[in-house]
């Protein structure tokens, strides 16, 4: 079974644009949860999404959202990116969204 | 979720067994014990998690005392590519909804398992 894929890898942006981040779960896993993780605050988590439905945010700025498809994939945007949004985005799968996390690889996102 | 605290950092020699505590004084009775730990640049790896009877897998054993108050994962022979953080979070496993749907994670243990 393929793991949680996160796209693309590694983005470079400029203060002011906005930018989007992919993530495909696991297949047959319903609940993806996004997190943010920089050297200062560690793993923060932002949002999660089951059933296209958002159905808990973490405390950020409303210029991060994101959204669910019908086929469980997600994406996530940030829009006006600060300097201070640079940090590896990390997305999670699990079946319901109480029990285990699967995790992906991150996006490491770079704002110049 | 109720708050845990680890030690910043640990060494272990390779081959001998790694002892990663974790203090929850204030974890409730229907709260799970997980352990995750990430590798440098990776995202997250689930361990094993338990209620309040000792578990084992194929990656390690989770020991959690009687009072549920603290726990102790252990990887039986740690090698070098078992040097990570490792996180102990405490979370409800049923769907009683809200923030129920995050983990919180704490700053964890740096394992360096040394040659």
């Amino acid at each position: 079974k393929a793991g949680v894929t996160q796209t693309p890898r590694y983005l470079i942006k400029t203060r002011g644009q906005q930018v989007t981040l992919s993530c495909s779960p696991i297949s047959g896993h319903r609940s993806v949860s996004w997190y943010q993780q920089t050297p200062g605050q560690g793993l923060q988590f932002l949002f999660e999404y089951f059933s296209e439905t958002q159905r808990n945010k973490g405390n950020f700025p409303g210029r991060f959202s994101g959204r669910q498809f019908s086929n469980s994939r997600s994406e996530m945007n940030v829009s006006t990116l600060e300097l201070g949004d640079s940090a590896l985005y990390l997305c999670a799968s699990s079946l319901q969204g109480n029990e285990k996390l699967f995790f992906g690889s991150g996006t490491q996102l770079s704002v110049l | 979720d109720a708050k845990t605290t680890q030690p910043p950092s640990m060494d272990c020699a390779e081959g001998r067994a790694a002892n990663l505590p974790c203090n929850h004084s204030t974890i409730s009775g229907n709260e799970y014990v997980y352990w995750y730990r990430q590798i440098h640049s990776q995202g997250p790896q689930y361990i094993i998690h338990g209620l309040k009877n000792n578990e084992t897998n194929e990656m390690a054993s989770l020991i959690i005392t009687e009072d549920r108050k603290s726990s102790t994962l252990i990887l039986p022979h740690a090698t070098l590519r078992d040097t990570a953080v490792y996180y102990c979070i405490v979370r409800f496993a049923t769907n009683s909804g809200g923030s129920n749907y995050k983990l919180t994670f704490g700053k964890g243990t740096l394992l360096t398992v040394n040659p």
